[in-house]
C-alpha cells in the first residue's frame, strides 16, 4: 500500500516565478492538506481540500492556491514566487469522517523548495 | 488561536535511558493529538494517535499520554537507542487543521 507520495523532492526557482507541487494521497484517503515547513520550524497550516473544494485555510496568502482532481490527488500553485517561500511542502492524508475514520494524519516525504 | 509548546527544544540522553518529551497547548476544545517523528530533510512519520476521548496510547516503547484538562500531553519512551534520534513533533487537531509545536530535537548517545 503506497503511502502518501509527493513530487517533485527538491527544486530550485528564481524570484517571481510560478510552481506545481503535486500530490498523491494515501490509498482510501479522500483529504489532503497542503503545509509549509520552514527550517527549524513546525510545519504551517496552507489548506486543505476535500471534494474538490477548499476546505479551509491557513493565514497564506492568495499567491498560494491548490487543486484536488477526482481521484483525490492535489496540487499547491504559488505563484510570484519570494525567497522567502524557500521551505519544505508537505502534503498529508486523511480519511476523517466522524463515525468512520480516526482523523490520523500520514505525511509524504515533502518537496524542497529553494527560490534564489 | 490555538498554541502548541514543546520545552526543551533539544535533548541528549545516553542509550538506554527512559525519557519524557513534554507538548502543551493553550485551546483544550481539540479532536485529537498526534505525535511525529522527523529527520533531518524528511518529512513527518505518525507515531501516536490520542483522539479527545481517550487518554493514553502505547505502541512498543513508546507511550503518549493526554491531559486535555490541564493543556498537556507527554512522549514517554523507553530504554532509547540510537534510531530514536530525530525531532519529535505534537500536532493538536481542531478545527479541521493541525497545529504543530516547533519540536523536541533528540540525541541518544551510543
Amino acid at each position: 500500500d503506497a503511502g502518501v507520495t509527493q513530487s517533485p523532492t527538491h527544486l530550485i526557482k528564481t524570484r517571481g516565478q510560478q510552481v506545481t507541487l503535486r500530490c498523491s494521497p494515501k490509498s482510501g484517503h479522500d483529504t489532503v492538506s497542503w503545509y509549509q515547513q520552514a527550517l527549524g520550524q513546525g510545519p504551517q497550516f496552507i489548506f486543505q481540500y476535500y471534494e474538490e473544494e477548499e476546505r479551509q485555510r491557513g493565514n497564506f496568502p492568495d499567491r498560494f492556491s491548490g487543486h484536488q482532481f477526482p481521484n483525490y490527488s492535489s496540487e499547491l500553485n504559488v505563484n510570484a514566487l519570494l525567497l522567502g517561500d524557500s521551505a519544505l511542502y508537505l502534503c498529508a492524508s486523511s480519511y476523517d469522517h466522524p463515525g468512520w475514520g480516526t482523523g490520523e494524519l500520514f505525511f509524504g516525504e515533502g518537496s524542497r523548495l529553494t527560490v534564489l | 488561536k490555538q498554541e502548541v509548546t514543546q520545552i526543551p527544544a533539544a535533548l541528549s540522553v545516553p542509550e538506554g535511558e527512559n525519557l519524557v518529551l513534554n507538548c502543551s497547548f493553550t485551546d483544550s476544545a481539540i479532536y485529537n493529538l498526534q505525535w511525529f517523528r522527523q529527520d533531518p530533510g524528511k518529512g513527518l512519520t505518525s507515531l501516536l494517535l490520542i483522539q479527545s476521548s481517550q487518554r493514553e496510547q502505547t505502541s512498543g516503547r513508546l507511550n503518549a499520554s493526554l491531559d486535555k484538562s490541564s493543556g498537556r500531553s507527554t512522549l514517554y519512551i523507553a530504554a532509547s537507542q540510537p534510531g530514536d534520534s530525530a525531532t519529535y513533533l505534537c500536532a493538536v487537531k481542531g478545527n479541521e487543521k493541525l497545529t504543530f509545536g516547533t519540536g523536541t530535537r533528540l540525541t541518544i548517545i551510543p
